[in-house]
């Protein structure tokens, strides 16, 4: 069975630490993966996308890393910021048409 | 930018009501999805759309149906709505007709409490 998951499942952080999420999938045939950023309230917003050949990606204070051979990615924040409390969410998806399968999640706080 | 709304923020209905939610995207996105989010299960996909008139079921269908008589608005229906079905709806769309599955941008997103 398609399945994503992801750890821990909360994290609280003094804000200007850096933290690091974890995902693990078990979806194949692979054909990307997204984290995507839930604010509170809001629905979730795409941060980075990699696909099978890519390791790492980058978005500002936000880098994604991906090991499709042990089918594990992770989302690290540097210099965490209060605003990057929401909760991250990984998201796989599957060569057939827009099939993708989400993960639960993991809610971040951020504290002075 | 892509822009998605939802018809409703919050939502309260009593048990056995007919609940429509309404989705509307102005990007002319060919697919359209309905999620329902619960607390520790992550977003479950409920019906989706390739196109209009056109719909499939995700994986939690039951009690629910959908309508697409435009590419713009995706309606999900609660026939008649029960307490498990309170929850947070989200509603998104994509571009279709690629190879590869493309981003999917989210609506605000719907809470609704069935008493």
């Amino acid at each position: 069975k398609n399945q994503v998951e992801q750890s821990p499942q909360s994290l609280i952080i003094l804000e200007g630490k850096n933290c690091t999420l974890q995902c693990n999938y078990t979806v194949s045939p692979f054909s990307n993966l997204r984290w995507y950023k839930q604010d509170t309230g809001r629905g979730p917003v795409s941060l980075t996308i990699m696909t099978f050949s890519e390791n790492t990606k980058s978005n500002g204070r936000y880098t994604a890393t991906l090991d499709a051979d042990t089918k594990q990615s992770s989302l690290h924040i540097t210099a965490s910021q209060l605003s990057d409390s929401a909760s991250y969410i990984c998201v796989v998806s599957a060569p057939l048409r827009d099939k993708v399968i989400f993960g639960p999640g993991t809610s971040l706080s951020v504290i002075p | 930018d892509v822009k998605v709304t939802q018809s409703s923020r919050y939502l309260v209905k009593r048990t056995g009501e007919k609940v429509f939610l309404e989705c509307v995207q102005d990007m002319d996105h060919e697919n359209m999805f309905w999620y329902r989010q619960d607390p520790g299960l992550g977003l479950r996909l409920i019906y989706f759309s390739y196109d209009v008139k056109m719909k499939e079921k995700g994986d939690i269908p039951e009690g629910y149906s959908v309508s697409r008589e435009k590419k713009e608005r995706f309606s999900l229906i609660l026939e008649s709505a029960s307490t498990n079905q309170t929850s947070m709806y989200l509603c998104a769309s994509s571009h279709g007709r690629r190879l590869e599955p493309s981003e999917q941008y989210f609506g605000p997103g719907t809470r609704l409490t069935v008493t």
